[in-house]
């Protein structure tokens, strides 16, 4: 049982460049969300998803697309990446039941754009 | 003002010591209440889930009060493997997306 995986673990892009970053989870999970983390600050939600075939904006989703085309992955893109989106980037995911919000998170990818 | 708020500390404190956290929230429609732990440069996991009861879980005590707006978290007998940032996250209880993770608050065991 791998929990929630995320590959890449660290990526360093030019301005400019794309990139997609995976996350995959075996607990069979409804809900997957995608995190940044700069340095000293909280965990900030970019975009999250309720299930196959659906997602949502989180609180900081600008210059980011997502998509949950299987259950078990959830997708970030960086279409033309920017110095600003240097950060560590968290996948996570939840059970659907609310009284078992709790998240279970990846081991993080480390991005930086130059 | 924050949606939830941590003090950031750090707390530095001697092994064995009795250590406690507080964490402030906003919405008062907030009903799930976790504490996680992230190490550095690691991953955050989850310590434990805030019952309306409180709840404890060997040396860690977890307290709510709805009335204040506020939960706790409370470290008996310390241990340098406690060293760590705690972050407090609170759930509005409808929205999946609603879930608010605090700033943390860092501690330090020292021997």
């Amino acid at each position: 049982n791998a929990g929630v995986t995320q590959t890449p673990k660290f990526r360093v892009l030019k301005t400019g460049q794309s990139m997609t970053l995976l996350c995959a989870q075996d607990m069979n999970h409804e809900y997957m969300y995608w995190y940044r983390q700069d340095p000293g600050m909280g965990l900030r939600l970019i975009h999250y998803s309720v299930g196959e075939g659906t997602t949502a904006k989180g609180e900081v989703p600008d210059g980011y697309n997502v998509s949950r085309l299987k259950k078990q992955n959830f997708l970030l893109g960086l279409e033309s990446a920017a110095p600003s989106q240097t950060s560590v980037y968290f996948c996570a995911s939840s059970y659907s039941d609310r009284s078992l919000y709790e998240q279970y998170f990846g081991p993080g990818t480390r991005l930086t754009v130059t | 003002r924050k949606e939830v708020e941590q003090d950031p500390g750090p707390f530095n404190v001697p092994e064995g010591a009795t250590v406690a956290f507080n964490c402030t929230y906003s919405n008062s429609a907030s009903q799930s209440f976790f504490w996680y732990r992230q190490d550095c440069r690691k991953e955050p996991k989850l310590l434990m889930s805030v019952y309306s009861s409180g709840n404890e879980d060997g040396r860690f005590t977890a307290q709510l009060n709805r009335a204040s707006q506020y939960i706790s978290l409370l470290i008996r007998d310390s241990k340098l493997s406690d060293s760590a940032t705690y972050l407090c996250v609170v759930n509005e209880g409808t929205n999946a997306g609603k879930s608010t993770f605090g700033d943390g608050t860092t501690l330090t065991v020292k021997p």
